[in-house]
């Protein structure tokens, strides 16, 4: 069945450092990918989604790649802020169809200091 | 609505009762999902629901978990002979019909501690 591998956390950065969380993933077909965050105290919301190899997702900053070679989707930063300090999730749905069950990696934590 | 609207917010009962958690999605989103969050986990997928299709329920952990949906309105998971390790946030998500890659709107959750 389909899969989502993340990177363990928790992930603690500078203010300004340079982000990755690896996601890799596992599917039949060619499935939608997305990144949903998780702020404190708040529920969870869309970041980026990309539905074909070589999309590229990008918001707030955050950018992640749809690699199917690799069957990767990588969230990227370049210059982390505290206000970035969530739970960030990746996510997939299966191709073919706007419908389906999206299936979750286990979440990564992400704090950032000043 | 204007989110995903989820009661109670929080819930607190005694073990082996029964409980109901409530979720109304989006107006005019046909899917709806029931996630659980245990403290310091990730999503665990429990059921899903797509317009007038058969749900898809093969996340549900026990036959003590139960969910129905009238037509695309509200939704109500239901946790029978509660057990401690039911303790978790339950989560409800929907998508609008018609987009390739919906985005998934969530609700804020039901904190459900089982004591």
């Amino acid at each position: 069945g389909n899969s989502v591998t993340q990177m363990e956390g928790p992930v603690t950065l500078s203010e300004e450092a340079f982000l990755t969380i690896n996601c890799t993933y596992t599917a039949t077909g060619y499935p939608s990918l997305f990144w949903y965050v998780q702020y404190p105290g708040e529920g969870l919301q869309l970041l980026l989604k990309a539905t074909k190899a070589d999309d590229k997702g990008s918001n707030k900053g955050f950018e992640a790649t749809y690699r199917k070679e690799t069957t990767s989707f990588h969230l990227e930063k370049g210059s982390v802020q505290v206000s970035d300090s969530a739970v960030y999730f990746c996510a997939l749905r299966r191709g073919g169809t706007s419908y389906g069950k999206l299936t979750f990696g286990q979440g990564t934590i992400l704090t950032v200091h000043p | 609505g204007a989110g995903v609207s989820q009661s109670p917010s929080n819930k607190v009962t005694e073990k082996g009762k029964d409980v109901e958690l409530r979720c109304d999605p989006i107006s005019g989103h046909t899917a709806l999902y029931w996630y659980r969050q245990r403290l310091g986990q990730g999503l665990e997928f429990l059921i899903y629901f797509q317009g007038n299709s058969a749900p898809d329920k093969s996340g549900l952990p026990s036959d003590r978990f139960s969910a129905e949906r009238t037509g695309e309105s509200v939704s109500t998971l239901t946790i029978q002979r509660t057990q401690q390790e039911d303790s978790a946030v339950y989560l409800c998500a929907s998508t609008s019909p018609g987009a390739r890659a919906p985005e998934a709107f969530f609700g804020q959750g039901t904190r459900l501690t089982v004591v």
